[in-house]
């Protein structure tokens, strides 16, 4: 089973400030997923990676795919309280028998 | 309105009782899949289905069914729950089972409880 590890787990910071979270995995993907999640919903996509070094910017998170498939990273410049959610990296196996793999998630919080 | 929708909501059972959770989607998707989320232990995925009548297990398939008989339904079928499985399920779909470039659209989820 392909694993992957996401750090940090839990993440309070105030409003304003910048952060990062990591995805990583030994396991190569063909793609990588990053979801937003809020108390009593289900998980929301954000972002699909499948390019080795790819970056890619959505207002103000940016999301990066390591060059060798194995890990990426979310950036969110000036959090702000909108932003708190559990946000989970998802890793499409590839082949022929399809299987996503997700991280734990980090709990982020946002202060006013 | 392009959704996923899941009943229950929320369950509560006793060991042995054999229970459905039914998934729907209005969006003509080809791939369904079902998924558990614990804490600590964060989303598996439990079965998947990447067209009528074709079905595979996931990571944690032990004490599950599911059938796809139409595209749109998905149900999740717990024969003779046990406390174990308490859990927050989701449901998920897409229109391929290919993820790159695809958007996997999950339920609101359904909290169940074993006693």
């Amino acid at each position: 089973t392909q694993l992957l590890e996401q750090s940090p787990q839990f993440l309070s910071i105030q409003e304003g400030e910048n952060l990062t979270v990591y995805c990583n995995s030994s396991s190569v993907f063909s793609s990588l997923q990053w979801y937003r999640q809020e108390p009593g919903e289900g998980p929301v996509l954000l972002v699909t990676v499948v390019t080795g070094g790819e970056v890619k910017k959505l207002k103000r998170l940016t999301f990066q795919f390591g060059d060798a498939r194995k890990d990426s990273s979310l950036h969110i410049t000036a959090a702000q309280p909108g932003d708190t959610g559990l946000y989970l990296c998802a890793g499409e196996s590839g082949g022929s028998n399809y299987k996503l793999t997700f991280g734990k998630g980090t709990l982020l919080t946002v202060n006013p | 309105e392009a959704q996923v929708t899941q009943n229950p909501r929320y369950l509560i059972t006793v060991t042995g009782k054999k229970l459905t959770v039914t998934c729907s989607q209005n969006m003509n998707h080809e791939y369904m899949s079902w998924y558990r989320q614990d804490p600590g232990l964060g989303l598996r995925q439990i079965y998947y289905s990447m067209n009528v009548e074709v079905t595979d297990k996931g990571d944690v398939p032990e004490g599950y069914k599911v059938s796809r008989k139409e595209k749109r339904n998905f149900p999740l079928i717990l024969e003779s729950p046990s406390p174990n499985q308490t859990s927050l399920y989701f449901c998920a779909s897409s229109l391929r089972a290919k993820l790159r470039g695809e958007t996997q659209y999950f339920g609101p989820g359904t909290r169940l409880l074993v006693l």
